[in-house]
């Protein structure tokens, strides 16, 4: 089993709808990352979270410790948000994050 | 800044060909990553740096090899190229720190196909 899960895999969703991906881990962790690929294969951290919620425009990043879960929210979705969302766990102990595979979202107009 | 940027953008290779990835940061990050990335899966860690001159295995390290003799710089040597190491490599920095400050920046990727 993977130590990080991310759900769904694919989402295909029309312009203007609530978006959640979600992202469950097995390990301790010190902080969690969510990071958004584009479509040309850049990739941009958006979020590091080590408790509760942060917001940045539309999009806002949840996390329950105790749960071991982690949820990225997009309102008012648009078809630029379309690309690869990406979860990764920084375990308590090392320099290395654990990557999720990825949800892949599209957004038709 | 450019941040962090990766030389070539794309490479093919026939099986046995040597090349090296280059990785060039300008934010005066201490640490350096090296990443491929396969369909379906997630990002897996190849090499890494926390300093100039000091190296260390990742998860997939065989086949593979690097070095960081300039803090700003971090090679990614392939020796003898296999057609399961076509990928797309990504390169990484970050700062030193407590985990929750440290984002890490990545660059723009390069797609290797070995024949």
């Amino acid at each position: 089993k993977n130590e990080v899960e991310q759900s769904p895999q694919n989402l295909t969703a029309q312009e203007g709808e609530f978006i959640t991906i979600n992202c469950s881990y097995s390990v301790g962790i010190s902080a969690l990352h969510w990071l958004q690929q584009h479509p040309g294969g850049g990739i941009v951290s958006l979020f590091m979270l080590s408790s509760g919620k942060k917001k940045h425009g539309r999009l806002i990043a949840t996390i329950n410790i105790q749960e071991k879960h982690s949820s990225l929210h997009i309102t008012a979705s648009h078809p630029r948000d379309s690309a690869v969302y990406i979860c990764a766990v920084r375990r308590d102990s090392n320099y290395q994050l654990i990557w999720g595979a990825g949800t892949k979202l599209i957004i038709k107009p | 800044n450019a941040g962090v940027t990766q030389t070539p953008k794309f490479r093919v290779l026939k099986t046995g060909q040597s090349m090296t990835l280059l990785c060039a940061q300008d934010m005066n990050h201490e640490y350096m990553y090296w990443y491929r990335q396969d369909p379906g899966m997630g990002l897996r860690l190849i090499h890494y740096s926390v300093g100039e001159g000091t190296t260390a295995k990742g998860e997939v390290p065989d086949g593979y090899n690097v070095s960081r003799l300039k803090k700003q710089n971090f090679l990614l040597g392939l020796e003898s190229a296999a057609p399961s190491q076509t990928s797309v490599y990504f390169c990484a920095s970050s700062r030193p720190g407590l985990a929750i400050r440290e984002t890490q920046y990545f660059g723009p990727g390069t797609r290797l196909l070995v024949l």
